[in-house]
C-alpha cells in the first residue's frame, strides 16, 4: 500500500514556541491531506483537511490561526503549532487521500507534541 | 455532518473466544466502513473494511458485516490471540468530494491468556 511518512516522531517544546509537523506522501501524489489529534485513550478527531495549491479546510473550532497549514506539493503538507501550549500537547497524525481507484486511507506514524 | 458511535468501549475476552464491536453511523450517504487497529503510540492500521453495497466481508479470523437500513456495521474477530489486544475505531466515510473519515470513540480489546 502506500507510504506516508511523518516527521519528527516526537517533539517537545517550551510554552510560546512554535513546531512544525511534515507529512509525505512517499509514492504517490496526494492532492488532499488530513490532519488529525488524538489525545490519550480518545478518537482521532479531524483537525483540518489539506488542500494542494489552496487554503485547508478547518473543522469547527479549530483555529486557523493556531494551526497552521500549508500543501505546496503533491507530497508535503505541513502542520505548525503556533504559540504552543501545555494543552496542545498531544498525537498529531496526518493522513493521505488515497489515490485514484483506491479506498484505503494510509496515515502517518504520527508527531507526538509536548509544550512544556 | 456524520457522527459515528461505538460500542462497547472496553471489552475483555478469554483467548481463543470471539470479540463483537458494534457501531452506527448517522449519514446515509456514507459509503465506505473500514475497521482500524491502534497500538499504543502507533498509527492506525487497516484491518478490514467494507463498502455499502456489501453485506459482509470475511478475512481469516477477521469479518465485517453492514446492515444499510439500520446503519449498524460490526466487526468479529474469531480465535482471538493475545496480540489482538489493541484499540480498535470504526470510521465511516461520505461520498462527498472531500472523502473524510469520522471515527467511532475507540474499543479497547484486552485478550486473557
Amino acid at each position: 500500500g502506500a507510504v506516508v511518512s511523518q516527521h519528527p516522531s516526537w517533539v517537545i517544546c517550551k510554552s510560546g514556541t512554535s513546531v512544525k509537523i511534515e507529512c509525505r506522501s512517499l509514492d504517490f501524489q496526494a492532492t488532499t491531506m488530513f490532519w488529525y489529534r488524538q489525545f490519550p485513550k480518545q478518537s482521532l478527531m479531524l483537525m483540518a483537511t489539506s488542500n494542494e495549491g489552496s487554503k485547508a479546510t478547518y473543522e469547527q473550532g479549530v483555529e486557523k490561526d493556531k494551526f497552521l497549514i500549508n500543501h505546496a506539493s503533491l507530497t508535503l503538507s505541513t502542520l505548525t503549532v503556533t504559540s504552543a501550549h501545555p494543552e496542545d500537547s498531544s498525537f498529531y497524525i496526518c493522513s493521505a487521500r488515497p489515490p485514484p481507484g483506491e479506498e484505503t486511507q494510509y496515515f502517518g506514524p504520527g508527531t507526538r507534541l509536548l509544550v512544556l | 455532518g456524520e457522527n459515528v458511535e461505538q460500542h462497547p468501549s472496553t471489552l475483555s475476552v478469554q483467548e481463543g473466544d470471539s470479540a463483537v464491536i458494534k457501531c452506527t453511523y448517522s449519514d446515509s450517504a456514507s459509503n465506505y466502513f473500514p475497521w482500524y487497529k491502534q497500538e499504543l503510540g502507533k498509527r492506525p492500521q487497516l484491518i478490514i473494511d467494507i463498502r455499502s453495497n456489501v453485506g459482509e466481508k470475511k478475512d481469516q479470523r477477521i469479518a465485517v458485516t453492514l446492515n444499510k437500513t439500520a446503519k449498524h456495521f460490526s466487526l468479529h474477530i474469531t480465535e482471538t490471540q493475545p496480540e489482538d489486544s489493541a484499540v480498535y475505531f470504526c470510521a465511516a466515510r461520505t461520498s462527498g468530494s472531500a472523502r473524510q473519515l469520522t471515527f467511532g470513540s475507540g474499543t479497547q480489546l484486552t485478550v486473557l491468556p
